[in-house]
């Protein structure tokens, strides 16, 4: 009964691939977020969506595409892997986009472009 | 331009002793200040968070400490345990900023 459910867990692909990384969670919030981890830990956030919509769009190439087809749902399309993509990407989701945030983390996709 | 800055990158304490994490914060309308525990091959967990109406709060052997005049706030492990060692992190949220930012986290390792 995971709350916030990512996969694949592992990814592994060659450069220039187009790869999908899933994301559902159960806790009934309505926005979502993608965050990337670095090799130094660093976490960055990507994008957020709050009710299936965009709010938040960092300085992110163009090649990383979300979708959210519905509140519980928020995917991550990644067009033309390239080497430094290589990290790993977390789901996570909090009740409302404003104000306080308490995250709820996916436990993580491990992307490794080769 | 960095709004949370966490100190030190890194930290090893017996076990039993005191580990102390430090984050200063830039945006005076954040109001939520939450700490995260990271394990290797885990998300960030919430471990416990203060709002800047108070200037400590405890749960178990972990404490908030938050002064803000200085625009600070710490963690404090009290009894260190082997199983406490994890990458923490900081992070501050609030006003309509939409968005939590993180500090740049601390890898803790409690030596047994």
């Amino acid at each position: 009964d995971t709350a916030v459910s990512q996969t694949p867990k592992y990814l592994v692909t060659q450069m220039g691939n187009d790869k999908s990384i899933k994301c559902e969670q159960n806790l009934g919030h309505d926005t979502m977020y993608w965050y990337k981890q670095d090799s130094k830990k660093f976490l960055k956030i990507m994008f957020s969506y709050n009710n299936k919509e965009l709010i938040i769009n960092e300085t992110v190439p163009n090649r990383f595409s979300p979708k959210s087809p519905d509140k519980a749902h928020l995917n991550l399309h990644i067009n033309s892997l390239e080497l430094g993509d290589s990290a790993v990407y977390f789901c996570a989701s909090s009740q409302g986009s404003q104000g306080s945030q308490k995250l709820f983390f996916g436990s993580g996709t491990q992307l490794s472009v080769l | 331009q960095q709004q949370v800055k966490q100190s030190p990158q890194s930290l090893i304490v017996q076990k039993g002793g005191i580990s102390i994490i430090n984050c200063a914060y830039e945006n005076t309308a954040f109001d939520y200040f939450p700490w995260y525990q990271q394990f290797p091959g885990k998300g960030p967990a919430l471990l416990i968070a203060i709002r800047p109406d108070v200037s400590e709060k405890k749960e178990g052997r972990f404490t908030i400490s938050f002064n803000k005049s200085a625009k600070q706030f710490s963690l404090h492990i009290m009894d260190s345990q082997p199983g406490d060692s994890a990458t923490y992190f900081c992070a501050a949220s609030g006003g309509n900023a939409g968005k939590s930012t993180f500090g740049d986290g601390t890898t803790l390792t409690v030596k047994p």
